[in-house]
């Protein structure tokens, strides 16, 4: 039973370009969740999809968007890159928005902005 | 927001022996705990959870203890082995679905 797949696993981007990345859930799994996570730090949440909407917003700006799609399967968009944008990004699954049954991580895409 | 926090950045101990990481929260209305193990290159992996009408909860080798008196959260790992060391992280579910991590706590682990 496979996990959270992401992709891709690294990524190096210039300041002011956009990235998309991607995350299929784990089987079974019809939420998904993102997060940001800086280096020496915990992640950070950005967003949760539920039903193919947006259901709950962290404290990030618009410049950072995403899409769930009928599979449940997901993507996170950035748009006018900054250094700062430079992190771990997770994918977290789980079964219902209220993750009462658990959420189950993705091994990251690794973003670097230079 | 309100945050969740560690008290100690980094533990070092030694095989065998026990280990207790600490975690302060501040959001009263905390009712769900979880702690997390972040292995480098790895994404957060499930330890235990608890909930706030629970003070203690017990696991393989893990155990976590819940103070709501003085919002205090620790996880003790018993007989800690080299496959340990990791990036320990509690966290809260705020709003039924949204995580709240702490900064981590680095466990080293001698042999």
């Amino acid at each position: 039973d496979a996990g959270v797949t992401q992709s891709p696993t690294h990524l190096i981007k210039t300041r002011g370009q956009q990235v998309t990345l991607r995350c299929s859930p784990k089987s079974g799994h019809d939420t998904v969740s993102w997060y940001q996570q800086a280096l020496g730090q915990g992640p950070q949440f950005i967003f949760q999809y539920y039903e193919e909407e947006e259901r709950q917003r962290g404290n990030f700006p618009d410049r950072f968007s995403g899409h769930q799609f009928p599979n449940y399967s997901s993507e996170l968009n950035v748009n006018a890159l900054l250094l700062g944008d430079s992190a771990l990004y997770l994918c977290a699954s789980s079964l219902g928005a209220g993750g009462n049954y658990g959420y189950t991580f993705g091994s990251g895409t690794r973003l670097t902005v230079v | 927001g309100e945050s969740v926090g560690l008290h100690l950045p980094t533990l070092s101990v030694q095989e065998g022996d026990n280990s207790i990481i600490n975690c302060a929260y501040s959001n009263s209305a905390s009712d769900y705990f979880i702690w997390y193990k972040q292995e480098s290159g790895k994404g957060p992996q499930f330890i235990i959870d608890i909930r706030s009408n629970m003070d203690k909860r017990q696991g393989q080798r893990v155990t976590v203890l819940l103070n709501k008196t003085v919002k205090h959260l620790s996880l003790q790992i018993a007989a800690t082995q080299p496959g340990d060391s990791a990036v320990y992280f509690c966290a809260d579910l705020e709003y039924g679905n949204k995580l709240v991590f702490g900064a981590g706590t680095i466990l080293r682990v001698k042999s």
